[in-house]
């Protein structure tokens, strides 16, 4: 299976906590995104990243949210000091790079504070 | 600020009953319009993109419209299997990031 991967799939934090979440892009592509989807609402842009690279972080909060792509293995959003409001589900999209804008999306990782 | 809106918030057809999904939008810069669906605790699944006023795409009961203000999906004799939430987003020219409409959430019965 070539599509976008994440994981874990579903994780449990306590408040002030720390979540990370990771995600590998289809096979082909350089480009990754994450999106937030809170209970009830439309989904967010996050984060746009290239290899070692932020490219746009104009959807990120400002404070406690960290991404980064490596130029070796997946793409990680952090979440330091966790609080219930970020409770919701967190997608990945990657597409390719050159001009190609396609985004497809992993199954996301549904993150729980408690 | 940008904005896109689609409508209805949800939608129930009888198997078969053909019907129009609707996305507007206020964009400045558009480079293109997504489709998406989306099945209850799954990823967006990719389904079109349109880039020009005039251009349609079709796939299986499926059809994209877009005019320069707004685009429509047209599920012809949908089936049970077409129920799911879709999405439209946008992209502009300066950057690649989605900007994503409420969605449609679609019921088909038997």
């Amino acid at each position: 299976n070539a599509g976008v991967m994440q994981n874990p799939r579903h994780l449990v934090r306590r408040r002030g906590q720390e979540a990370r979440l990771r995600c590998s892009p289809m096979k082909g592509h350089s480009h990754v995104y994450w999106y937030r989807q809170l209970p009830e609402e439309g989904l967010k842009f996050m984060v746009y990243l290239q290899k070692e690279n932020i490219i746009d972080e104009s959807g990120m909060p400002k404070e406690r949210f960290s991404a980064e792509f490596p130029k070796e293995g997946p793409s990680i959003l952090r979440i330091q000091q966790v609080v219930r409001g970020d409770s919701a589900a967190y997608f990945c999209a990657s597409s390719r790079a050159g001009g190609s804008y396609e985004q497809y999306f992993g199954p996301g990782t549904r993150l729980t504070v408690t | 600020e940008d904005q896109v809106t689609q409508s209805p918030e949800a939608l129930r057809l009888q198997e078969g009953e053909s019907s129009s999904l609707n996305c507007s939008y206020t964009v400045s810069g558009l480079r293109g319009l997504f489709w998406y669906r989306q099945d209850p605790g799954k990823g967006p699944e990719f389904l079109f993109t349109l880039y020009s006023a005039g251009e349609e795409k079709e796939k299986e009961r499926l059809k994209a419209t877009l005019t320069k203000k707004e685009s429509f999906l047209h599920i012809t004799a949908p089936k049970p299997e077409d129920s799911a939430t879709y999405l439209c987003a946008v992209f502009k020219a300066a950057g690649n990031k989605l900007t994503f409409g409420g969605g449609t959430r679609v019921l088909v019965k038997p």
